[in-house]
């Protein structure tokens, strides 16, 4: 079974600055796949950025990218200048490469909070 | 827009009482998923349907039930909620058949009261 931790249950910043969000996950799976999904306060969960294991390189959308370490089995996600829509809960989550389906685990989120 | 929508957004129902929630997608997408998010912690995967074929979570209780009678309905049911039930139910959707490279589409979320 796999498993994804997200340390930081919440975290601050301020507009215009960075912020990284930490997560660890746990599989015996070689062939996998990593999200990020952010939650807006009473809103849907919409995709951020997704990452293939087999790729070494960084997946980046715009302003947010992630390190992935995958012998550390580390996918954490950095936010560059911090806008205050980014606001939200944060998951981190993982599905194996197989199957028809992308049935996904998720870690318990990082509440984030941008200030002015 | 092409959406995932849930209704009703908020649910009241009373300890074993029947309830049924409701998810539609205009996506035409072919896998329906549906979720359970406690307060405070990640959302977990209940079943999901590959168009007609239903995948059951081996930790679901039994309780959960769901059908999918066409491509864009898909239904949750709970047969007795339990206290323990309340929580906010998250309905997904994606296309399918990429070995886990799909990207999913979620709705608001109903979230749901047991008196």
């Amino acid at each position: 079974a796999q498993t994804v931790t997200q340390s930081q249950p919440e975290m601050s910043v301020q507009e215009a600055e960075t912020v990284t969000l930490s997560c660890t996950y746990d599989t015996s799976e070689n062939n996998y796949y990593l999200f990020w999904y952010k939650q807006p306060p009473s809103r849907q969960m919409i995709l951020v950025i997704r990452q293939e294991a087999y790729k070494q390189q960084n997946a980046t959308e715009n302003r947010f990218s992630v390190n992935f370490q995958k012998a550390a089995k580390s996918f954490s996600l950095k936010i560059s200048d911090s806008q205050l829509g980014d606001t939200a809960m944060y998951f981190c989550a993982f599905t194996p490469g197989t199957g028809t389906a992308s049935k996904l685990t998720f870690g318990t989120g990082t509440r984030l909070q941008v200030t002015l | 827009d092409a959406m995932v929508i849930q209704n009703p957004r908020y649910q009241v129902t009373q300890f074993g009482k029947p309830v049924t929630l409701s998810c539609s997608q205009t996506l035409n997408h072919n896998v329906m998923y549906w979720y359970q998010q406690k307060s405070s912690q990640a959302p977990k995967l209940l079943f999901h349907y590959y168009d007609k074929d239903f995948n059951n979570e081996a930790d679901t209780p039994d309780n959960f039930q769901s059908r999918r009678p066409n491509t864009s309905f898909c239904f949750l049911d709970i047969r007795s909620p339990g206290l323990g039930d309340a929580a906010m139910y998250l309905c997904a959707t994606s296309r399918g058949g990429w070995e886990g490279a799909d990207t999913q589409y979620f709705g608001p979320g109903t979230r749901l009261t047991v008196l």
